[in-house]
């Protein structure tokens, strides 16, 4: 069965800092994996995916996430954080079936950005 | 901006009650999806449309239905509300397998 762990439930970092958001994932398939970002009151937005193509992926606003089959992991990476990237943050694995996907989410990350 | 709508975008209503939300999908895609997002909950998947047809049923509750129509747009219909409903619902849609979803901006519905 198809499942994301998302192992950190806050994340608190200073802004300019690295950012650091961990996901593990489980899939019977080679999977689809997504990162999705939702700030307050707003629906979520696709940040990257992979799809098996390069290992690292770049994503918008600078975040960039590395596939790592051996350890079945998908961190979500920064280099330096900004206010405005304060937000909760989705990891998702894609279910093929049929003609249509399914995606199975994470239960989320809040990211906190100190001035 | 993703390209899926959601109307309304916020809905106060009673216990007991009915309502219908609406969402029109990207021009193209033929999934729809249906999420529920509550604080306590998180985000739970309800249900998915693909071309009119029900492709999957997550955590719906029997009192909530869903359908989707000829033009694709679709709508989530919750009956006999309850406290307990009060979330933020999420539309999202799909193009072909194994691709990502996008989602509209919600319906906060706040049941008094």
């Amino acid at each position: 069965a198809q499942s994301v762990t998302q192992l950190d439930s806050h994340v608190s970092v200073s802004e300019g800092t690295p950012v650091l958001l961990r996901c593990n994932y489980s899939s019977s398939y080679s999977p689809s994996l997504f990162w999705y970002v939702q700030h307050p009151n707003k629906g979520l937005q696709l940040l990257l995916k992979y799809t098996s193509a390069a290992t690292l992926v770049k994503g918008i606003n600078g975040f960039e996430a590395e596939f790592k089959k051996s350890e079945t992991s998908f961190h979500l990476t920064k280099p330096s954080a900004h206010m405005s990237d304060a937000a909760e943050y989705f990891c998702a694995v894609s279910v093929p079936y049929s003609s249509a996907s399914k995606i199975i989410f994470g239960s989320g990350t809040r990211l906190s950005i100190r001035p | 901006d993703s390209g899926v709508t959601q109307t309304p975008k916020h809905l106060i209503t009673a216990t007991g009650q009915r309502v219908t939300l609406r969402c029109s999908p990207r021009s193209g895609d033929l999934s729809v999806y249906w999420y529920q997002q509550s604080l306590d909950q998180g985000l739970q998947f309800l249900i998915q449309y693909y071309n009119g047809e029900e492709r999957a049923k997550g955590n719906i509750l029997e009192r909530f239905s869903a359908q989707q129509f000829p033009d694709l747009h679709s709508e989530l219909n919750l009956s006999s509300l309850e406290l307990g409903d009060s979330a933020l619902y999420f539309c999202a849609s799909s193009g072909e397998a194994r691709s990502e979803q996008f989602f509209g901006p919600g319906t906060r519905l706040t049941v008094l």
